[in-house]
């Protein structure tokens, strides 16, 4: 079946890396994402990952897909006050659409 | 350009009563979905519309839940009647595509609390 399972809280020091983990159980999804949100606001893609690749980079987000695990997860390099929100992590199915099953979320909290 | 705009943000009702929520897609995109968030979870699809047509409406409660998207625009939501078990937060949210990675825009979403 479809479960995606996430770490529920991370707290870390400004300035220092942020690692959010992410495990899934189906081996057919197609993408992985990482989504956040912010108080009050919908949902915003952050990055993606297609299921064949096994790392991602942009700017301060590095993503790393270990298949074999079906472990998922996000760095965010020199953490900033600003990324304190929830981030979700997701995946998708072929068969013509990408239908998003989120896990729980991780609330990042980011102190000085 | 303007994103996903939802009304209202908030909308508190007594149990057994309607509730509609609206949506009005990021302008161009055919596909839209709404999506419902419990307090600390996930969002869970309910339903996705392709243009006017629901082609995934499988996690829809249909005994009290309905939507529709006339001319393939805008889309309601509605619950009739309302339990308190339907207190969440609906997301809605439109791509460009289907299929491919298709990044998703999401709204703010509706805050619904039933008493």
């Amino acid at each position: 079946g479809e479960d995606v399972e996430q770490s529920l809280f991370l707290s870390v020091r400004e300035g220092d890396s942020s690692v959010i983990n992410c495990t899934y159980t189906d081996s057919s999804s197609t993408y992985l994402y990482w989504y956040k949100q912010e108080p009050g606001a919908g949902l915003q893609l952050l990055t993606y990952i297609f299921s064949n690749m096994d790392m991602k980079q942009d700017q301060r987000l590095t993503v790393l897909l270990n298949k074999k695990d079906k472990h998922l997860s996000l760095r965010i390099a020199d953490t900033q006050t600003g990324d304190s929100a929830i981030y979700f992590c997701a995946e998708s199915f072929s068969g013509g659409y990408n239908k998003l099953i989120f896990g729980a979320g991780t609330r990042l909290a980011v102190h000085p | 350009e303007a994103g996903v705009v939802q009304s209202p943000r908030y909308k508190i009702i007594e149990k057994k009563q309607p509730v509609a929520f609206w949506c009005n897609p990021i302008s161009g995109h055919n596909t839209l979905y709404w999506y419902l968030q419990n307090l600390g979870q996930g969002p869970e699809l309910l339903i996705r519309y392709e243009n006017e047509e629901a082609v995934d409406d499988s996690q829809l409660p249909k005994d009290r839940f309905s939507a529709e998207r006339l001319k393939g625009v805008d889309s309601t939501l509605k619950i009739q009647p309302a339990e308190l078990g339907d207190s969440a937060v609906y997301l809605c949210a439109s791509s460009l595509e289907a299929g491919g990675p298709g990044e998703q825009f999401f709204g703010p979403g509706t805050r619904l609390t039933v008493l």
